[in-house]
């Protein structure tokens, strides 16, 4: 039973142009979402986060939006660079120390 | 300051074969966890620890036993392994399992293939 859901496997865009990976929940218990970035052969690194008793949190480039009554959280990259090609891990917490994750969505941007 | 260590960094077993999987952080985080990657599965939780002496099983933990004597060691330990646990196993810390972040550093992760 996979509570949180990446369901795009793969985006391309342009360099310069907005990213956007969904990630779906169904767990309404899970209290932080996280987002994760990989590299091959490397482990994932921690990009950005959120509390459930946020809808919106900004770092650079990086937004994440959740909306709680959808069970959905995106992550907005603008604007979009070579470099930010890499797999993206959305993850859900709960408050037992108990972590669920995605199953990634490739990003590939384009020169 | 490693961060997070693991070796090996691949290994081949046979099935029945045991082995243990070491992990380390030098971060003085007292959570530390194993998931394991497998294709379109993301990364699922074996096993996590909220401190030296304390361990607690995840979404996947057949198969897999866990001890945590130190809070700089968390070693994975395959008793029988078979072919289904082939996969990329990564281990990971963080601060406390209390702080709101629940931000956690991964290591590079071991391949591990059982014929």
């Amino acid at each position: 039973d996979q509570q949180v859901k990446q369901n795009s496997p793969s985006l391309s865009v342009q360099e310069g142009r907005i990213s956007i990976l969904n990630c779906d929940y169904t767990n309404s218990m899970f209290d932080y979402f996280l987002w994760y970035k990989k590299y091959p052969a490397e482990g994932p690194t921690f990009l950005i986060s959120i509390s459930s008793i946020k809808d919106k949190n900004e770092d650079g480039r990086f937004t994440v939006f959740l909306n709680k009554s959808a069970k959905h959280l995106s992550l907005h990259i603008v604007p979009s660079q070579p470099g930010d090609s890499a797999v993206y891990f959305c993850a859900a917490s709960l408050v037992s120390d108990d972590m669920r994750f995605g199953a990634g969505t490739r990003l590939t941007v384009k020169p | 300051n490693a961060g997070v260590t693991q070796t090996p960094k691949f290994q081949v077993l046979k099935t029945g074969q045991s082995m243990t999987l070491q992990c380390a952080q030098d971060m003085n985080h007292e959570y530390m966890s194993w998931y394991r990657q497998d294709p379109g599965m993301g990364l699922r939780l074996i096993h996590y620890s909220v401190g030296a002496g304390i361990t607690d099983q995840g979404e996947v933990p057949n198969g897999y036993n866990v001890s945590r004597s130190t809070t700089e060691d968390f070693p994975l330990r395959l008793l029988s392994a078979a072919p289904s646990q082939t996969s990329v196993y990564f281990c990971a810390s963080s601060y406390s399992s209390g702080t709101a972040s629940y931000e956690q550093y991964f290591g590079p992760g071991t391949r591990l293939t059982v014929t």
